[in-house]
């Protein structure tokens, strides 16, 4: 079955640096397309970034550009997002998610993981 | 980048239909999304393409667009379905996803 694992959440500091991964398996992980989703305490969704199938295109949320950077390897079917210069407003719970990538643009997350915390507090 | 709208909280009776909506100019010319999220679970798909319904989603679930508004009809609601719903959608303006701030539905 389907299986998106995220992992390396945690306290950080603000300022500081903090990397994610998301373990993928039960799927031909090539074919996708990979997004970070985030979810503020109590609040709602908020998209962070999204990688193509063949990582040809990144595309990142004005509020996160310039300091998340999304990766992925398709060797290990692992993804990533290096997230620099943590601000308190980046705490949330951040997701994982696959992308059918229908007719070649990948805007259509279907399968989610169940997500790491991340908490950016001194 | 776009904004997407919706009502916060929505109530229907049990077996009653109850449409929710989302409003957002980047859903013209975009295909909108709808996902379920109970409290402390991941959200799962139930509508995608407008009007699709992904595997195991029960056909109650019906998606429609028109113009700058998307719906998510429910008919005949379950009690299962008490949930947050979000709408989502390309920004095509700023390749970006963009999702409505969730609409808390309550099954009476």
């Amino acid at each position: 079955q389907v299986q998106l694992v995220e992992s390396g959440g945690g306290v950080v500091q603000p300022g500081r640096s903090l990397t994610l991964s998301c373990a993928a398996s039960g799927f031909n992980f090539i074919s996708y397309g990979l997004h970070w989703v985030r979810q503020a305490p109590g609040k709602g969704l908020e998209w962070v970034a999204v990688i193509w199938y063949d990582g040809s295109n990144k595309f990142y949320a004005d509020s996160v550009k310039g300091r998340f950077t999304i990766s992925r390897d398709n060797s290990k079917n692992m993804l990533f997002l290096q997230m620099n210069s943590l601000r308190a407003e980046d705490t949330a719970m951040y997701y994982c998610a696959r992308d059918p990538c229908y007719a070649g643009n990948c805007y259509t997350p279907d399968y989610w993981g169940q997500g790491t915390r991340v908490t950016v507090s001194s | 980048s776009s904004e997407v709208t919706q009502d916060p909280a929505v109530s229907v009776v049990l077996g009653q239909t109850v449409r929710i909506t989302c409003h957002g100019d980047s859903l013209r010319g975009n295909y909108a999304s709808w996902y379920q999220q109970k409290p402390g679970q991941a959200p799962i798909l139930v509508i995608y393409g407008d009007n699709n319904r992904p595997s195991g989603i029960p056909d109650r679930f019906s998606g429609s667009t028109s113009g700058t508004t998307a719906s998510l009809t429910i008919t005949g609601a379950q009690a299962e379905d008490e949930a947050d719903y979000y709408c989502s959608s390309r920004d095509s303006s700023y390749n970006q996803l963009v999702f409505g701030g969730g609409t808390n539905l309550t099954v009476l």
